[in-house]
């Protein structure tokens, strides 16, 4: 069965620090994969999102993903953190059909 | 700009009401869903529908159901709201008949149900 685990419910970094943000999935295909940022009261933006090629994937807001499909993971990074970054973070994994699984997010707070 | 709009962010209803929640999307895709978010479960799918007036139940339907007449809007229906109903409603869309579309969301609406 196709499912997502994000192990941190929350994190606390200081800004400018780095971060990285834990993704591993289930899927019994070539998973495409994407993770999604929800500021308090909206909607899901989506950071980045992988398909085939390139393991390591460039988003906005300075964030990049690198596929490893030996650990099934999707880790997201972020060099230096900014305040405005503070925000709820999901991983979700889709494939041949519509549908699109996704993780119980991670929530990041950010410390001046 | 892509737009995934919803009628409304804030509702409240009365237990046994039937509530209707609409979607709207300006981007001529294919595929819309609803989904519910609650804290600690994350996003779970209610129902998506690939085409006018075709529907497929997702992880969670029971107490849902839906409506697409037009490819552009997509309504979540609750027949007899529950409590348990309270919670974050947030409907996407996407293009394309595979996986490979990525999903736009609107803001969501925050059902309570009293």
């Amino acid at each position: 069965a196709q499912s997502v685990t994000q192990p941190d419910i929350h994190i606390t970094v200081s800004e400018g620090a780095s971060l990285e943000l834990r993704c591993n999935y289930s899927y019994g295909a070539t998973p495409y994969l994407f993770w999604y940022v929800q500021s308090p009261g909206q909607g899901l933006q989506l950071l980045l999102k992988y398909f085939s090629g390139d393991t390591l994937v460039q988003g906005i807001k300075g964030f990049e993903a690198e596929f490893k499909r030996s650990q099934s993971s999707f880790n997201l990074r972020k060099p230096s953190v900014h305040w405005s970054d503070a925000a709820e973070y999901f991983c979700a994994v889709g494939g041949g059909g519509l549908e699109f699984y996704f993780g119980t997010g991670t929530s990041l707070t950010v410390i001046p | 700009d892509v737009k995934v709009t919803q009628s409304s962010r804030y509702l409240v209803k009365r237990t046994g009401e039937k509530v209707f929640l609409e979607c709207v999307q300006d981007m001529d895709h294919e595929n819309m869903f609803w989904y519910r978010q609650d804290p600690g479960l994350g996003l779970r799918l209610i129902y998506f529908s690939y085409d006018v007036k075709m529907k497929e139940k997702g992880d969670i339907p029971e107490g849902y159901s839906v409506s697409r007449e037009k490819k552009e809007r997509f309504s979540l229906i609750l027949e007899s709201a529950s409590t348990n109903q309270t919670s974050m409603y947030l409907c996407a869309s996407s293009r394309g008949t595979g996986g490979l579309g990525e999903q736009y969301f609107g803001p969501g609406t925050r059902l309570t149900v009293t």
